[in-house]
């Protein structure tokens, strides 16, 4: 079955980094988009970021755009999220998300809590 | 990219019919999706391209898109039915946009 298991969240103060992970397994990771969704406590969805299967396409939401950076390694069938410059207002859950487009994100991941704060 | 916007809360009986309206600019040029969260849980699709239902979910959600506006049917709402429901829609531009979210009440 299906299988997204972020890792990786954490507290941090403002203006460091973390770098998050999403595992992958139970289908053809290198046949998908992928992407990352963050929820802030109490809030909506929001997009983070979204990578196509190859890697050369990527999109970021204007908020962190300079400041993050999405990959993948379809060898380990794994997607990161390196989160740099971190502000409190990136605090938010954040998940991993199989799909891209029209058809939905499919399948998601648990999420994985990062905490910005001093 | 343009905003979705959705009421607040939605309040049904059981067994009832629940309509879940998300407005946008000219949103029915444009594919709709629809996100069911629980509480502590993560989202799950229950709606893509409109009307679509996922392999697994039941017959009691569907989907319309028309105009400016989408909107989730929950038909015979169960108290499982109690959760979060956010719209998406993608159209040409490279990124979907999510609505702001609807509480669904089963009373």
């Amino acid at each position: 079955q299906v299988q997204l298991v972020e890792s990786g969240g954490g507290v941090v103060k403002p203006g460091g980094s973390l770098r998050l992970s999403c595992a992958a397994s139970g289908f053809a990771f290198s046949d998908y988009y992928m992407t990352w969704i963050r929820q802030a406590p109490g809030k909506g969805l929001g997009w983070v970021s979204y990578i196509s299967p190859r890697g050369s396409t990527i999109y970021y939401v204007d908020s962190v755009k300079g400041r993050f950076t999405i990959s993948r390694d379809n060898a380990k069938n794994s997607l990161y999220l390196q989160m740099n410059s971190l502000r409190a207002e990136d605090t938010a859950v954040y998940y991993c998300a199989r799909g891209w487009g029209s058809s939905g994100l499919t399948y998601w991941g648990q999420g994985t809590l990062v905490t910005v704060s001093s | 990219s343009s905003e979705l916007t959705q009421p607040p809360s939605v309040s049904v009986s059981p067994g009832q019919t629940a309509s879940i309206p998300c407005s946008g600019d000219k949103l029915g040029d444009k594919y709709a999706c629809w996100y069911q969260q629980k509480p502590g849980q993560s989202p799950v699709l229950v709606i893509y391209q409109n009307t679509k239902r996922p392999s697994g979910i039941p017959e009691r959600f569907s989907g319309s898109n028309s105009g400016n506006t989408a909107t989730l049917t929950i038909s015979g709402t169960q108290a499982m039915d109690e959760a979060d429901y956010y719209c998406q829609a993608w159209d040409s531009s490279t990124v979907g946009v999510f609505g702001t979210g609807t509480k669904v009440t089963v009373l």
